[in-house]
């Protein structure tokens, strides 16, 4: 596969539930990046982690937890979620040197 | 504070007919100034980065332009495929990553 993967594509969860969202890139870039997309909203950045450093948004919640092993992988750890946490969730990637993003195409999440 | 403004937040327009979207912005200094295009159910797909005030890039039927306080994404005689939600965000000089984000213009090109 190329470009920026994110698994899976749907989630419905109650808010009792865990769930994991994941994102990969092959496309060989250093920095990886965690949004929040809700409707008519601006993108909300929650966290970046590159080889340099990890950078969160101080207003998400704890519920939320980030996991970045390598530099291809990233993951979302979703844990008594929220209603009002529901939205799309867009993983993204940026090459060395390039404060251009390339997005995967989104986790839609449901917490009901 | 840092802020991006994108109007109008929705633009019928009939094929054909051209137009321009607007991202209006707010930084103590700019370092770059992104383009985005976004489809239903996908993720946002670059377009354009701009720099600099007087630059512009184009591709095909979309064309970017840059002043000290607003950018433009002209649309010249757009086609249905066109219809989407247009995404911009500015990076401020001192910030690595993070990208201010506008709200999004939604384009519907109808036949």
């Amino acid at each position: 596969e190329t470009g920026v993967t994110q698994t899976p594509r749907h989630l419905v969860m109650g808010m009792t539930n865990k769930k994991s969202l994941k994102c990969e890139q092959h496309l060989g870039h250093n920095a990886m990046y965690w949004y929040k997309q809700s409707a008519k909203k601006p993108l909300e950045l929650m966290f970046v982690y590159s080889l340099e450093e990890r950078v969160e948004n101080n207003s998400v919640p704890s519920r939320f937890s980030p996991e970045c092993p390598n530099s291809s992988h990233l993951f979302l750890h979703l844990h008594t979620l929220q209603p009002e946490d529901s939205a799309l969730y867009l993983c993204a990637s940026s090459p060395r040197g390039s404060e251009t993003q390339y997005f995967g195409p989104g986790t839609r999440l449901l917490v009901l | 504070e840092d802020q991006v403004t994108q109007s109008p937040e929705a633009l019928r327009l009939q094929e054909g007919e051209s137009s321009s979207l607007n991202c209006s912005y707010t930084v103590s200094g700019l370092r770059g100034l992104f383009w985005y295009r976004q489809d239903p159910g996908k993720g946002p797909e670059f377009l354009f980065t701009l720099y600099s005030a007087g630059e512009e890039k184009e591709k095909e039927r979309l064309k970017a332009t840059l002043t000290k306080k607003e950018s433009f994404l002209h649309i010249t005689a757009p086609k249905p495929e066109d219809s989407a939600t247009y995404l911009c965000a500015v990076q401020a000089v001192g910030s690595n990553y993070q990208l201010i984000w506008g709200a999004g213009t939604k384009l519907i090109i109808k036949p």
